[in-house]
C-alpha cells in the first residue's frame, strides 16, 4: 500500500525558516512525480508546487504566494519529498500534504494523500 | 490562474437523495478536471480524475461529467459515509487551482 508521512510541521515565528519532509514508501518514488497542497485553517485546498521525477527533468513548479522562499527537493535514495520554507507568513499557516501525481501530460491528479503536517507562523 | 468556482457552497441533503455538484471554470480546460472528497479531520481522496473517470475503489454512486468549462458531480444515492466537503480541480495549467469546495450536510 501507498503511504505517505509528512513531519517537520510546528509553530514558528514570522520570518523564520522551517523543513518539511514527506517519507513515502509502497511505490517506486524515484520514477513519481511529487506535489505539495495545503490548506488553511477552515479553507480550502491550495496548490503549493510540484517536483517532477529525474527522469523527466527533476524540475519544480511553485505557485506565486511562494515563488522565491519555499524550495521543493527530493531525495530518491531516502524516498523523501521535502519543502524547505524560508521568511515565512502568517499566512503560510495551514496543513501541509504531500501527494503522488499520477496520469498523463495534462490529465494529472493527486492520487494519494499524505496525513498531513500543521505549520502555525505567529509570534 | 484559471479560477475554478463551485456551487452551491454548502447543501442539506437526506441519506438517499440524488445530489448534483457544479464546477465552473474561468476558460475552457478541455477535460482535465478532477474531483476530491474531504471527509471532517482528514486527508482528501481522490474521486474522479480526468472530468469522468472513476478513481479505483470509489463506489460507483459517484459520477462525473462535463468538458470545456463546465462540469458536474453526482452522488446517486447518498450514503451516510459521503457527508464531507468536496473540491474539483484543473489539470490544465499551472498553477492548479481548486473550486473552494461544496460542504454536503445531513438534512
Amino acid at each position: 500500500d501507498v503511504q505517505l508521512v509528512e513531519s517537520g510541521g510546528g509553530l514558528v515565528k514570522p520570518g523564520g525558516s522551517l523543513r518539511l519532509s514527506c517519507a513515502a514508501s509502497g511505490f517506486t518514488f524515484s520514477n513519481a512525480w511529487m506535489s505539495w497542497v495545503r490548506q488553511a485553517p477552515g479553507k480550502g485546498l491550495e496548490w503549493v508546487g510540484r517536483i517532477k521525477s529525474k527522469t523527466d527533468g527533476g524540475t519544480t513548479d511553485c505557485a506565486a504566494p511562494v515563488k522565491g522562499r519555499f524550495t521543493i527537493s527530493r531525495d530518491d535514495s531516502k524516498n523523501t519529498l521535502y519543502l524547505q520554507m524560508n521568511s515565512l507568513k502568517t499566512e503560510d499557516t495551514a496543513v501541509y500534504y504531500c501527494t503522488t501525481i499520477r496520469g498523463v501530460r495534462l490529465a494529472e491528479y493527486f492520487q494519494h494523500w499524505g496525513q498531513g503536517t500543521l505549520v502555525t507562523v505567529s509570534s | 490562474d484559471i479560477q475554478m468556482t463551485q456551487s452551491p457552497s454548502s447543501l442539506s441533503a437526506s441519506v438517499g437523495d440524488r445530489v448534483t455538484i457544479t464546477c465552473r471554470a474561468s476558460q475552457s480546460i478541455s477535460s482535465y478536471l478532477n474531483w476530491y472528497q474531504q471527509r471532517p479531520g482528514k486527508a482528501p481522496q481522490l474521486l474522479i480524475y480526468a472530468a469522468s473517470s472513476l478513481q479505483s475503489g470509489v463506489p460507483s454512486r459517484f459520477s462525473g461529467s462535463g468538458s470545456g468549462t463546465d462540469f458536474t458531480l453526482t452522488i446517486s444515492s447518498l450514503q451516510p459515509e459521503d457527508f464531507a466537503t468536496y473540491y474539483c480541480q484543473q489539470s490544465y495549467s499551472t498553477p492548479r487551482t481548486f473550486g473552494q469546495g461544496t460542504k454536503v450536510e445531513i438534512k
